[in-house]
């Protein structure tokens, strides 16, 4: 079936100006995790949601980041007032079940560039 | 706080040799440690993961291998071809109660070299 899609895959941004990223997860999954990568590093967690339900947010790095998940399926990432720093690929992975061994499958990323 | 430390950050082998990437974590009671392979405007894509209830997993020209005690894993790559070059990623999930995250070593840098 199909993997895990987020869009856009590009963004550009003017600084202060708010964005909104989407990550289909693959059909069926209950968890959805959120990932940041900065140039060069690892995935660093953002945050977790089961079904609708975010149940983690731990890593989100500031308020003006906000995440979504309504009907337990689609998940928004907005940033508000976005800062040169907000700068990095965001990641949206899912997985079958809320099980800490379970696996992960990453989407593409959506690459943002703060201006 | 959770930590994966990897090494080394990169990796030149020829074509055919093999490469091996090491990784410690810091929770001992971490149980679950993939691997992910990342090319270049892609995500991680897994390509191996081993759990706490094995030492060592196979699978064709990719072996992950797991030391609770002195917790660290390692992933060995034999008969190494070009196809392979990538950034390769550790990760584990560590012990916190309703935490299901991954924690990400930071990477290394693959080039194999024909």
């Amino acid at each position: 079936g199909a993997g895990v899609s987020q869009s856009p895959r590009y963004k550009v941004a003017k600084r202060g100006q708010d964005v909104a990223l989407r990550c289909d997860p693959i059909s069926g999954h209950v968890s959805l995790f959120w990932y940041q990568q900065a140039l060069g590093q690892g995935p660093e967690f953002l945050t977790y949601f089961q079904n609708e339900a975010q149940l983690d947010k731990s890593g989100l790095p500031s308020d003006r980041f906000f995440a979504e998940r309504p009907e337990g399926s689609v998940s928004t990432l907005k940033i508000q007032r976005t800062q040169q720093e907000d700068s990095a690929v965001y990641l949206c992975a899912s997985s079958l079940y809320e099980r800490r061994q379970e696996t992960q499958y990453f989407g593409p990323g959506t690459r943002l560039l703060v201006l | 706080g959770e930590n994966v430390e990897q090494h080394p950050s990169t990796l030149s082998v020829q074509e055919g040799d093999s490469a091996v990437i090491k990784c410690t974590y810091s929770d001992s009671a971490s149980n679950y440690f993939p691997w992910y392979k990342q090319e270049l405007g892609k995500g991680p894509q897994l390509i191996i993961d081993i759990r706490s209830n094995v030492g060592e997993k196979k699978d064709q020209r990719i072996a992950v291998t797991l030391n609770k005690t002195a917790k660290h894993f390692s992933l060995h790559i034999t008969e190494t071809q070009p196809e392979d070059s990538a950034v390769y990623f550790c990760a584990a999930t560590f012990g916190r109660a309703g935490s299901y995250q991954l924690t990400f070593g930071k990477g290394t840098k693959l080039s194999v070299i024909p």
